[in-house]
């Protein structure tokens, strides 16, 4: 079975910490993802990697970076975490080209409240 | 940019009531279509897909068929339980470009009670 594991289940940080969400998958899939759920939102890309050291901006990187420098690892970095970054985090990751299933698999998130 | 659009909801039914999800999309050429569960406190699981047009996906006795003429991927289940209770998200795999972006519908609350 493909796996994605995320480093926290829930996570409480102060205003300002720097914050460091972690990102393992065990498939060597190319593709991985960060979005962030919110209720009335849905889930919303924040930045996606389709290898080593690539990154592209989604939909609302603002207050986000992202760092893969292997395959197998995607992190998500709050650079200075603010209240309105309180949410769901979800990581997945999938088969990039045409190699694989096309599909996209996820961890299990993170809830990171930010007081 | 690419798309997706469902009901929020919730939909609250009876069990064994009929499901249907309705779920349209925007893209470019030829995505992939998906429906992902979400049970409470949980990650998103891969309900089911479809690859191609006139695809019909299944999975535990929910079913959605690919269609191109329309954009439609609506989820159906002729008789829902109430363990069937989850938020469910219509998404799409865009295939232009060299790297394939998941978009997501804003999901539907689902409630089935006895």
């Amino acid at each position: 079975d493909v796996k994605v594991t995320q480093s926290s289940r829930y996570l409480v940080k102060r205003t300002g910490e720097k914050v460091f969400l972690e990102c393992v998958q065990d498939m060597d899939h190319e593709n991985m993802f960060w979005y962030r759920q919110d209720p009335g939102l849905g889930l919303r890309l924040i930045y996606f990697s389709y290898d080593v050291k690539m990154k592209e901006k989604g939909d609302i990187p603002e207050g986000y970076s992202v760092s893969r420098e292997k395959k197998e690892r995607f992190s998500l970095i709050l650079e200075s975490a603010s209240t309105n970054q309180t949410s769901m985090y979800l990581c997945a990751s999938s088969f990039g080209g045409v190699r694989g299933a096309v599909e996209a698999f996820f961890g299990q998130g993170t809830r990171l409240t930010v007081v | 940019g690419d798309s997706v659009t469902q009901m929020e909801g919730p939909v609250t039914l009876s069990e064994e009531a009929f499901l249907t999800i309705n779920c349209t999309y925007t893209a470019t050429g030829y995505p992939s279509l998906f429906w992902y569960v979400q049970y409470p406190g949980e990650g998103l699981q891969l309900l089911l897909k479809a690859t191609k047009a006139d695809d019909k996906g299944s999975n535990k006795g929910f079913e959605a068929t690919y269609r191109k003429e329309t954009t439609s991927f609506h989820l159906e289940k002729g008789s829902v339980q109430v363990s069937d209770s989850a938020v469910y998200f219509c998404a799409l795999r865009g295939n232009s470009g060299g790297y394939q972006k998941v978009t997501f519908g804003i999901g539907t609350k689902l409630q089935v009670i006895p």
